[in-house]
């Protein structure tokens, strides 16, 4: 199937370092997202990309689709505690359309 | 943020019970959806329906039946459930199924 591979699953990092993590699959996926999911809620999306290449920042967040379509990566900048939660990838196939796929999920914990 | 609401929160079912889970989306979308995450899996996309049709069922359990009165409301009846079908249910919802998801809280299912 189209599974995603991503990594880290974990990290733990102090207070105003850098993070950096990515996702990458053998298929090619029409659009990648990122979410973030605190205990107990739904995820929230935090960033979209559409277009292979794409470079797309929302405050400290920024994030890339891979030229070749079949990866993608996360950076977050000067880390704070509220960063803290679970990030997940997730890719969406052309077809069948609405058909996404997510990665497992990497767990940040960040150190005041 | 109220974009995506789901009811219950919390449910704690027998085996021979039936429940319905309900999913409600003020964003004015046209495709919902059914994800299963369970602890230490990746989500699992379960049923897609845009406008009110669906067009996609992941080899899903006949236990789980989902319907689709119209595009604000999705609804997930379950019969005869099984303990491994424990899991946080969430409901997600998008203008269109190629475009980006948006999740409610989900339900946290425990079947005894």
């Amino acid at each position: 199937g189209q599974q995603l591979n991503q990594s880290p699953q974990s990290m733990f990092i102090q207070e105003g370092e850098d993070v950096s993590m990515n996702c990458t699959s053998s298929s090619i996926f029409n659009t990648w997202l990122w979410y973030k999911q605190d205990p107990g809620e739904g995820p929230v999306l935090l960033i979209a990309l559409y277009k292979a290449g794409e470079l797309t920042s929302n405050g400290r967040l920024t994030a890339q689709f891979g030229i070749t379509r079949k990866d993608s990566f996360l950076n977050i900048s000067a880390s704070i505690p509220s960063d803290v939660g679970i990030y997940f990838c997730a890719g969406q196939l052309l077809s069948p359309a609405g058909d996404m796929r997510f990665g497992a999920g990497t767990r940040l914990t960040v150190k005041p | 943020e109220t974009g995506v609401t789901q009811t219950p929160r919390h449910l704690v079912m027998g085996m021979t019970n039936k429940k319905s889970l309900k999913c409600e989306q003020h964003l004015g979308h046209n495709a919902m959806y059914w994800y299963k995450q369970s602890a230490k899996k990746p989500l699992e996309l379960m049923f897609v329906y845009n406008f009110k049709e669906q067009t996609e069922n992941n080899s899903v359990p006949s236990r789980f039946s989902p319907e689709c009165p119209n595009s604000s409301h999705l609804f997930l009846h379950l019969h005869t459930l099984q303990p491994e079908d424990s899991a946080l249910y969430l409901c997600a919802s998008s203008q269109d199924p190629a475009r980006e998801q948006y999740f409610g809280p989900g339900t946290r299912l425990t079947v005894t």
